[in-house]
């Protein structure tokens, strides 16, 4: 089965606080596709990152950073020194091959509030 | 990135009425479309995926007659909410992809949100 656990529902901060978002997945194939969207209150997903099963290398992107683990079926995300315009809605997905049409299944989602 | 569009991006319906909602995508063929459906605070939740040209896969517990959708053509799919209800109110996001393999990007419309009342 196919799943992506977000175990962190909401998250609050104060600005310039690191903050760490966590996922967890779970799937039997080998090949697949992790990723992190962000969902802002007008409800537009932003496509964040996409990481293979294959590149367990960890991405730094400015201030983000994700921390992928197959040994914990983790892919983790960072945010460094927070602002007030990354509050929202962090969903952790997984792509893979199982079910056919490689379906995209979401975590829950963790909200994030960073206060000024 | 590839871009896709929603229309309408906010429509009020009411209670028996069916509503149409368009997916495009803008500047590259998708043969493959996905729909999901948002609940207030909750996560998207799949609910059909169409290939071009052939009938759309529902999901478990996903009611084929009550959402119809329709997948006409590379840059265009449609979900008709059919006789809507007010439960039926919801932030509807599609998602469109070039090819059915894991290395194509899927790109999401910006949502619509539709009222039933």
């Amino acid at each position: 089965a196919q799943k992506v656990t977000q175990a962190q529902t909401e998250i609050s901060v104060v600005e310039k606080e690191d903050v760490t978002l966590d996922c967890v997945y779970e799937t039997r194939d080998t090949t697949y596709y992790l990723f992190w969207y962000k969902q802002p209150p007008s409800g537009e997903l932003v496509f964040l990152i996409r990481r293979n099963s294959f590149d367990e290398q960890n991405e730094i992107s400015g201030r983000y950073s994700w921390n992928f683990q197959k040994s914990t079926s983790s892919f983790n995300f960072t945010i460094t020194a927070s602002q007030v315009v990354d509050s929202a809605v962090y969903f952790c997905a997984l792509m893979s091959t199982s079910g056919g049409y490689n379906k995209l299944i979401f975590g829950a989602g963790t909200r994030l509030a960073v206060h000024p | 990135g590839a871009v896709v569009s929603q229309h309408p991006s906010r429509v009020i319906c009411k209670s028996g009425t069916s509503v149409k909602i368009e997916c495009r995508s803008l500047d590259f063929q998708a043969t493959t479309m996905f729909w999901y459906r948002q609940f207030p605070k909750k996560s998207l939740m799949l609910m059909a995926t169409s290939n071009e040209g052939s009938k759309a896969t529902y999901e478990q517990g996903v009611e084929k007659d009550k959402f119809l959708i329709n997948h006409a053509s590379l840059t265009l799919s449609t979900l008709t909410v059919t006789s809507a209800h007010p439960e039926d109110s919801s932030f509807y996001i599609c998602s469109a992809r070039e090819g059915t393999g894991l290395t194509y990007e899927q790109y999401f419309g910006p949502g619509t949100r539709l009222t039933v009342t």
